[in-house]
């Protein structure tokens, strides 16, 4: 079991928007805003879209957001693509024995 | 252009020990965080470590405490996780990856290597 929950999976049509939910403890997501989102398509390594809750790297398109409520962290992507279709991962720093935990993560169909 | 190219795949032996490598290139080695993450088969991704090179103290994920060993060799701007006592369990695709200095776990890791497999089968 995962030390941050996610849906395991969410679905959407091109041009919608969806939401994937990322839920930790007042350790972690309560406490810091050091809440970052990997982005996985299969057979390739994880890629930085967001960090510090709602930061993007460059190159990342703004249609990837991120906001904190609590513990519970969100990415949104709007104008969805079909090469958006990929593993979503969020990740959390704690200040528990392992600093870093990462969600299950969530597989996102574009239908 | 940052690069962390990793060692090629490896099949272990239960009770063995394996050592991956990954080479860091374009940029300064020694005043950022390099982290191992793994994944296992179909499964999610688990932080297993991380290193400040200019540091050299690690920072391991509790259920990995006793078994791994991460360090750093400057001079070839190389990263080493070395996973003691493998099992079954273990197999898993070993990633390295890049953030910042700071906070082991507050930086973000924004470059990754290729991923080093490694099945741990009798």
């Amino acid at each position: 079991q995962s030390a941050l929950t996610q849906p395991a999976s969410v679905a959407g049509s091109p041009g919608q928007s969806i939401t994937i939910s990322c839920t930790g403890t007042s350790s972690d997501i309560g406490a810091y805003d050091y809440v970052s989102w990997y982005q996985q398509h299969p057979g390739t390594a994880p890629k930085l879209i967001l960090y510090n809750v709602s930061n993007r790297p460059s190159g990342v398109p703004d249609r990837f957001s991120g906001s904190k409520s609590g513990t519970t962290a969100s990415l949104t992507i709007s104008g969805l693509q079909l090469e958006d279709e990929a593993h979503y991962y969020c990740s959390s720093y704690t200040h528990l024995y392992t600093p870093v935990l990462f969600g299950g993560g969530t597989n996102l169909t574009v239908l | 252009q940052v690069h962390l190219v990793q060692s090629g795949a490896e099949v272990k032996k239960p009770g063995s020990s394996v050592k991956v490598s990954c080479k860091a290139s374009g940029d300064t080695f020694i005043n950022y965080l390099f982290s191992w993450v793994r994944q296992a088969p179909g499964q999610g991704l688990e932080w297993v470590g991380g290193i400040i090179p200019v540091f050299r103290t690690p920072t391991y994920a509790q259920s990995f405490q006793d078994r791994v060993t991460i360090t750093a060799d400057e001079s070839t701007s190389t990263v080493y996780m070395e996973l003691r006592g493998l099992r079954s369990e273990d197999t898993a695709v070993y990633y390295c990856a890049r953030g910042p200095a700071g906070i082991v776990g507050a930086t973000p890791l924004d470059y990754w290597g290729q991923g080093t497999l490694v099945p741990v089968t009798s």
